[in-house]
């Protein structure tokens, strides 16, 4: 199954910050890519799919690029609202799978 | 709007089955344009996708839980099931139902602990 390995693990950032988030798949995913956002003891919620199209009601400093094996999250300027742990996933191969997560926490 | 919510038993015994059944609202599990899936979250592997649902019946399992894994619909209920087979302690994590789209998760629900031990 194809393996995807998020950098950094954890990233150390203050509000108003850039955030650059990686993820690299074992294979090519193709654009077949999503981001979720992950809060302790709420539901995980769908940001990017298709690498760089934003989901419903997503806020426009969340951005998403990249193809074939390497893909990044970019948030332009943290909000308090946006540390939380954040995956990755491909739905190019069966079955799909997701990124180990990076923590986005605040410096 | 789309809502799920998982509910089951929070403690379940090595060998024993897990069931959980996830309530829909907002949508039917019955609609064409949609799989319903189970995920589920471990402190060693992270996320982990278990299998997929159509209304259809038809169901998609990651290979290695498929021959423990029963996913199933419930359309006069509009229940979505898991059934998971002779768990053992690498089982407990925290299950989510979801509702998908082109192959992502657009609505989770809040997810269940489950835990296995005697």
């Amino acid at each position: 199954e194809m393996v995807l390995t998020q950098s950094p693990a954890t990233l150390s950032l203050s509000p108003g910050e850039r955030a650059t988030l990686s993820c690299r798949a074992s294979q090519s995913a193709g654009s077949f890519l999503a981001w979720y956002q992950h809060k302790p003891g709420q539901a995980p919620r769908l940001l990017i799919y298709d690498a760089s199209n934003r989901a419903t009601g997503i806020p426009p400093r969340f951005s998403g690029s990249g193809s074939g094996t390497d893909f990044t999250l970019t948030i332009s300027s943290l909000e308090p609202e946006d540390f939380a742990v954040y995956y990755c996933q491909q739905r190019n191969n069966w079955p799909p799978t997701f990124g180990q997560g990076t923590r986005l926490e605040i410096k | 709007q789309v809502q799920l919510q998982e509910s089951g038993p929070g403690l379940v015994k090595p060998s024993e089955t897990l069931s959980l059944t996830c309530n829909v609202s907002g949508v039917s599990i019955s609609s064409s344009s949609y799989y319903w899936g189970w995920i589920r979250l471990t402190p060693g592997k992270g996320l982990e996708w278990i299998g997929s649902v159509l209304y259809s019946g038809s169901t998609y399992k990651t290979p290695s839980l498929k021959s423990r894994v029963t996913i199933s619909l419930d359309t006069s209920k509009n229940l979505l099931s898991l059934k998971l087979r002779s768990v053992t302690a690498a089982d407990t994590a925290v299950y989510y139902c979801s509702k998908l789209r082109g192959g992502y998760v657009d609505y989770w629900g809040q997810g269940t602990l489950v835990s296995v031990s005697s």
